[in-house]
């Protein structure tokens, strides 16, 4: 059974960068890791997925490992306005999509 | 695209009653779902459906309906309201479920609360 896990609640100052790591297991061998961003009274929405390596868009990066048994999604340079609620979502072998917990970034001035 | 949208936004319901969550979405995708999101928790899948006709139960199913009648529509049907579904109802959609890679469209919310 495919299961993330990711840390409940991290907290930075602006201008840092942050790093917010999900660990998962048993994920389908060719599917996908997303990152999805959520404010509040929002739906979540995408920031960014990748299969292996790194990838950067222009809002994140996104660091996978060779085994893909964890991923980090890294905030370059975060604002106030990056105060949000973080999930990685991931999907299983029956295409079942698991979702993370959710991290709570808080961003401090 | 208006993307998806769901209606209401908020409802207040007593205990036994029943009502009919309204999802939409007009980008042409085969795959909806529905969410509920409790305070400081992340999302639980009730219902999905593949396309047309086709639905099926997801994590926490008991006490909810759906139907899916056509591309566009996903409602999800509260039978007998009770306290422990006071929520935020999240409706989502997506090309086809095709896993992780396909990116999930969500709709505003729902806030429902039950007395």
């Amino acid at each position: 059974l495919a299961k993330t896990t990711q840390p409940i609640s991290m907290d930075s100052y602006e201008g840092q960068e942050v790093n917010i790591t999900c660990s998962h297991n048993n994920i389908a061998t060719n599917d996908y890791i997303t990152w999805y961003q959520q404010f509040p009274s929002q739906g979540p929405r995408f920031i960014i997925q990748g299969y292996k390596t790194k990838v950067t868009n222009e809002v994140a990066s996104l660091f996978i490992p060779a085994d893909r048994k964890s991923s980090t999604l890294s905030l370059p340079r975060v604002s106030l306005s990056d105060t949000a609620v973080y999930y990685c979502l991931v999907g299983d072998r029956n295409y079942q999509l698991i979702w993370g917990a959710g991290t709570k970034l808080i961003i401090k001035p | 695209n208006a993307g998806v949208t769901q209606t209401p936004k908020f409802q207040v319901l007593k205990t036994g009653q029943s009502m009919t969550l309204q999802c939409a979405q007009d980008m042409n995708h085969e795959y909806m779902s529905w969410y509920r999101q409790d305070p400081g928790m992340g999302l639980r899948l009730i219902h999905y459906s593949v396309g047309a006709g086709i639905t099926d139960q997801g994590e926490v199913p008991n006490g909810y309906n759906v139907s899916r009648s056509t591309t566009e529509d996903f409602p999800l049907r509260l039978l007998s309201a009770a306290p422990s579904q006071t929520s935020v109802y999240f409706c989502a959609s997506s090309y086809h479920r095709g896993g992780a890679k396909d990116t999930q469209y969500f709709g505003p919310g729902t806030r429902l609360t039950v007395l």
